[in-house]
């Protein structure tokens, strides 16, 4: 099973500032890695797939990257509807993996 | 509008059964794989399950193999998830998901608890 670790647990950002998010797969996944959102009492919604592909709708300010086992999410500017816990997912084997989360808070 | 709306979750005694199920409309549902993500309270995104567009291969997380089933109704648009000896840690929210490698559309989930 290919273990997905994100850091960090959470990231404390003022509105305006950068938030980098990792990623890390135990072996490699090529690029197919999908960054996910979730707000409270809401569904995951998809942000980045194939690792840096935007999904339909997603700002300009969300950007991924990486390949093999070392991937990134960065928003480059937080609004605050940015906050929000976001997953990591690998689809590259079996079984299909996420990783813990990384919330997102306003400090 | 492209939707999923799942249904079916509700309160069960450990060792019971639950049949969960998700509607699609608004895309090619007979021509995209489908699968069950869940989330216990509190916690992260497990993958459960995931089925082919014409249901020939099918794929399922360790710990619920033998207990789970999935399968879909092409003609119907339908999406199910027949749970079997259900455990206290199956316990979560189930939400049904278009694939396109990624999890492209979810559903908002439905509930499910396993309690005596």
């Amino acid at each position: 099973e290919v273990v997905v670790t994100q850091s960090p647990a959470t990231l404390s950002v003022s509105p305006g500032e950068r938030a980098t998010l990792s990623c890390r797969a135990s072996q490699s996944v090529s690029n197919k890695l999908a960054w996910y959102q979730q707000k409270p009492g809401q569904a995951p919604r998809i942000i980045i797939y194939d690792a840096s592909t935007r999904a339909t709708g997603i700002p300009a300010s969300f950007s991924g990257s990486g390949s093999g086992t070392e991937f990134t999410l960065t928003i480059s500017s937080l609004q605050s509807e940015d906050f929000a816990v976001y997953y990591c997912q690998q689809y590259n084997n079996w079984p299909r993996t996420f990783g813990q989360g990384t919330k997102v808070e306003i400090k | 509008e492209v939707q999923l709306v799942e249904s079916g979750g509700g309160l069960v005694q450990p060792g019971g059964s639950l049949r969960l199920s998700c509607a699609g409309s608004g895309f090619a549902f007979s021509r995209s794989w489908m699968t069950w993500v869940r989330q216990s309270p509190g916690k992260g995104l497990e993958w459960v399950a995931t089925v082919k567009e014409d249901g020939s291969e099918k794929y399922y997380v360790d710990s619920v193999k033998g207990r789970f089933t999935i399968s879909r109704d092409n003609d119907k648009n339908s999406l199910n998830l027949q749970m079997n000896s259900l455990r206290a840690e199956d316990t979560a929210v189930y939400h049904c998901a278009r694939n396109s490698g990624a999890y492209v559309i979810w559903g908002q989930g439905t509930m499910v608890t396993i309690s005596s």
